[in-house]
């Protein structure tokens, strides 16, 4: 068990272009999450798959993100026409319903500024 | 809708102090709740949970989170705070049938050596 991983791990941007985030769970965790954290907040939530099924968007989430976990193992998070007020940290947490008591770990990070 | 609010944002204390930092949430229903602290430099870490039975609960590195349900508060205690403590603490929510957690904004600790 090596933890959740995310790549990369910063990512510096212009505005206007795309990127793209990866996150690697702990294996066999069937929950996967994503969260954006900026300054001075906790995170907030933006959405979770259960296997590589998308369960839940928050409404944080315009139709530039969008996010994927295809084979229900890792997750890429895409933001196109990227914009200065997405600059944040984008975290990932995993979690297993087994047992019916959920926690989620997190993994490090992405953090990304759009100039 | 719900929230979690943290009543400080930063902390300053001396070693060896006690350390209480609050947590308040508005949800009447059942909730889990958590404690999460970020080290500088690194990632969230679970530090305690309460999921259900003994109100009181215990974490790692002898911390401690009280909850009672008729203040809608899960406090974060440690009677004597080191240096090494110094971080960021989270407290977070998930309530109902709601998977996702709600989080405070966070607390920053810092402890002078």
């Amino acid at each position: 068990d090596t933890g959740v991983s995310q790549d990369p791990r910063h990512k510096i941007t212009k505005r206007g272009q795309n990127v793209t985030f990866r996150c690697d769970p702990i294996s066999e965790h069937n929950r996967l999450y994503w969260y954006r954290q900026t300054l001075g907040q906790g995170p907030e939530f933006l959405t979770y798959f259960q296997n590589e099924a998308q369960l839940e968007k928050s409404r944080l989430l315009s139709d530039r993100f969008s996010a994927e976990r295809p084979k229900g193992s890792f997750s890429t998070l895409e933001i196109q026409r990227t914009e200065q007020g997405d600059s944040a940290m984008y975290l990932c947490a995993s979690s297993s319903t087994l047992g019916g008591l959920e926690t989620q770990y997190f993994g490090p990070g992405t953090r990304l500024l759009v100039l | 809708a719900q929230s979690v609010s943290q009543h400080n944002h930063h902390v300053i204390l001396s070693e060896a102090a006690s350390l209480e930092l609050g947590c308040n949430y508005s949800y009447g229903g059942t909730v889990n709740l958590f404690w999460y602290v970020q080290y500088p430099g690194q990632h969230l870490q679970l530090l305690l949970k309460y999921f259900s039975g003994d109100p009181l609960v215990k974490g790692i590195k002898g911390f401690e989170a009280e909850f009672i349900k008729s203040k809608f508060s899960f406090n974060l205690r440690k009677p004597s705070v080191q240096w090494s403590d110094t971080a960021e603490y989270f407290c977070a929510v998930n309530a109902g049938s709601n998977y996702q957690l709600i989080w405070g904004a966070g607390t920053k600790l810092i402890i002078k050596p």
